[in-house]
């Protein structure tokens, strides 16, 4: 059992369209981080909330940190080619290990 | 600064035998942790090292092992390998070690084949 659930697992959508990506927990944590990777190359570090609530911008991308701290959301307005990639959610557990989510496969067809 | 880079970034191996990947982190990072991702298990934690210390330790057997050198460098080794180690193997460094925020950034990765 993930102790991060991610959902959808696959999502393939038309470019200019509005997708949302849920990463969520029956887990408390100190923190959440987003990253993107492409094909070939690493994880890249999107995004930490850390605070219950809080909401970030990054461009186009919204992310969103449950008030309880189990929960998160990325959302991407109007997806470009570029947006295409694997997303995983990781959640730090007050100093512990961080635990990744099983990720998100997204491909924008344009 | 430069990233984190990762030797060799390819690597076959055949069944029993072992394997030593290496890791330099972004400079003055002095936490690195490495990750197996794998289609059907994704990313794993393998183990955390600072100050040349285990940290944290993944559910790993003991065939997989680290260590991290006193300028932070790190190399993991893999003994007696098995089929179902074939895995991308990624090292991240983080700046300062847990609890605060623990963000990664990870190199480009080694991609093992066993055979």
């Amino acid at each position: 059992t993930q102790l991060l659930e991610q959902s959808p697992q696959f999502l393939s959508i038309q470019e200019g369209e509005n997708l949302t990506v849920y990463c969520n927990s029956s887990s408390v944590f100190s923190s959440l981080q987003w990253y993107r990777q492409e094909p070939g190359e690493g994880p890249v570090l999107l995004v930490t909330v850390v605070t219950g609530g809080e909401v970030k911008k990054l461009k186009r991308l919204t992310f969103q940190f449950g008030d309880a701290r189990k929960d998160s959301s990325l959302h991407i307005t109007a997806a470009q080619p570029g947006d295409t990639g694997l997303y995983l959610c990781a959640g730090d557990r007050y100093g512990n290990k961080l635990v990744f989510g099983a990720g998100t496969i997204l491909r924008v067809k344009s | 600064k430069a990233g984190v880079t990762q030797t060799p970034r390819y690597l076959i191996k055949t069944r029993g035998q072992q394997v030593t990947l290496s890791c330099s982190p972004i400079s003055g990072h002095r936490s690195v942790s490495w990750y197996q991702q794998t289609p059907g298990q994704g990313l794993q934690f393998l183990f955390e090292y600072f100050s040349e210390t285990q940290r944290n330790k993944g559910n790993f057997p003991g065939r997989f092992s680290g260590r991290q050198f006193s300028n932070s460098r790190s190399e993991m080794n893999v003994s007696t390998l098995e089929l179902g180690d074939s895995a991308l193997y990624l090292c991240a460094s983080s700046p300062i070690a847990a609890p605060v925020k623990n963000e990664q950034f990870f190199g480009p990765g080694t991609r093992l084949t066993v055979l």
